[in-house]
């Protein structure tokens, strides 16, 4: 159980164009879902929480109008990278954490490989 | 400021026990989790703390002191597929993780 899956797992896209990841948690309700972003030889970098049928909350630093985060149901999240540039270029891993009285634990998705050329 | 502080790379050897430690302070304190990432992959859950003393589940432990801010996670029976970066993050008084920067393992034959 607890299994979160994101599409897709790899994009190539030019400067320019918006890309849509999907991350979707499939056999259970996630209350919240987070976007990490991780450059290479770096750690996880936490860009926004989303809670469903709410606003997402960003992290310092991270545009909100670029980086468009819709929760639209309990087991779908969407992160667009709008007029993406090379320096977006990065590996985005959605998480998704369950109803409340678990131990808090994220189950994260595969990870979407992001290529801006 | 909350903090999370691990080695950034340990090396070990096949068959040997390694022993990766944990400091941190934050704002509050809902438990410590630890997770393995393989190159190019998502973080994969390993274990959970809230309690002081050890957990173990088959050749990882993970203990954790809170009165000291400090946890370690121990790996017994290294194998080469142990070799990833492992992640301790903590659960603040928000319910927010805050992750430290991990610590890259090498496991040599």
């Amino acid at each position: 159980g607890a299994v979160v899956s994101q599409h897709p797992s790899w994009v190539i896209c030019k400067s320019g164009t918006s890309v849509k990841i999907e991350c979707r948690s499939l056999d259970f309700q996630a209350t919240t879902m987070f976007w990490y972003r991780q450059f290479p030889k770096q750690s996880l970098m936490l860009m926004a929480t989303s809670n469903e049928g709410s606003k997402a909350t960003y992290e310092q630093g991270v545009e909100k109008d670029k980086f468009l985060i819709n929760h639209a149901s309990l087991t779908l999240s969407t992160l667009t990278v709008t007029s993406a540039h090379p320096e977006d270029s990065s590996f985005y891993i959605c998480s998704a954490k369950g109803l409340a009285g678990d131990s808090g634990e994220q189950y994260f998705g595969p990870g979407t490989r992001l290529t801006v050329t | 400021g909350q903090n999370i502080d691990q080695p950034t790379e340990m090396t070990a050897t096949e068959g040997a026990i390694v022993q990766i430690n944990c400091t941190y302070q934050t704002s509050g304190f809902n438990g410590l989790f630890w997770y393995q990432q393989h190159a190019g992959e998502a973080p994969t859950f390993l274990s959970y703390n809230v309690l002081d003393g050890l957990e173990e589940k088959g050749r990882f432990s993970s203990f954790l002191s809170r009165s000291k801010g400090y946890s370690y996670l121990l790996l017994k029976e290294l194998q080469m597929k142990d070799s990833a970066s492992y992640l301790c993050a903590v659960m603040d008084s928000n319910y927010q993780l805050i992750w430290g920067a991990g610590t890259k393992l090498i496991i040599k034959p």
